[in-house]
């Protein structure tokens, strides 16, 4: 079974203050890796994903993550945070298992502070 | 524009009172899903659908129902609720079953069975 662990429950930081989330997750074959964000009183969004290639990848609004095969991680970066930022972040992975199901982890809770 | 939808957004209800909660999407999507979110526990997939009339459970699927018979709509039906349904729902959908198709989230049900 897939599972997904984010460390880092509640994050406080300054606007222009870098931010680091970190996503682990546990899967024995192939998977996808994703970020979504849900904004105070709002859907999920899609932020980034990772299929294969550059293990490197941008998303929208400057984030970025970026896949760690060896140490089972897909952390998000963004160099310079924002207040509008403040929002719910969440890491999930899809495995291979035909389902097409997403396993999310907890979330972490951002909050900017201007 | 384009969007999944869910009615209603918010549900308060008895235990063992049938209710269904509709979601519906305007894209043409072939894949369906429905996960609810649980403090602590992020998402987790109830049921999916590949297709018209081609539906499979998820990781939680007990005590929920679903059908697809139309392509646009996947209604969630709670038979029985009880307590322990109590949670954020959520619908989604993508274009098709290929892993590297997005999957875009309705806005939630919050439903309490008291």
């Amino acid at each position: 079974a897939q599972s997904v662990s984010q460390h880092n429950h509640h994050v406080i930081l300054s606007e222009a203050a870098s931010l680091e989330l970190g996503c682990n997750y546990s899967y024995g074959g192939t998977v996808n890796l994703f970020w979504y964000v849900q904004y105070p009183g709002q859907h999920l969004q899609l932020l980034l994903k990772y299929f294969s290639g550059d293990p490197l990848v941008k998303g929208i609004k400057g984030f970025e993550a970026e896949f760690i095969k060896s140490k089972f991680s897909f952390n998000l970066r963004k160099p310079s945070v924002q207040w509008s930022d403040t929002a719910e972040y969440f890491c999930a992975v899809m495995g291979d298992t035909g389902r097409r199901a997403l396993t999310f982890g907890s979330g972490t809770r951002l909050q900017v502070q201007p | 524009e384009a969007q999944v939808t869910q009615n209603p957004r918010y549900l308060i209800t008895v235990t063992g009172k049938k209710l269904t909660v509709t979601c519906s999407q305007n894209m043409n999507h072939e894949y369906m899903s429905w996960y609810r979110q649980d403090p602590g526990l992020g998402l987790r997939q109830i049921y999916y659908s590949m297709n018209v009339e081609v539906t499979d459970k998820g990781d939680v699927p007990e005590g929920y129902k679903v059908s697809r018979k139309e392509k646009r709509n996947f209604p969630l039906i709670l038979e029985s609720p009880s307590p322990n349904q109590t949670s954020l729902y959520f619908c989604a959908s993508s274009r098709g079953f290929v892993d590297t198709d997005t999957q875009y989230f309705g806005p939630g049900t919050r439903l309490t069975v008291l």
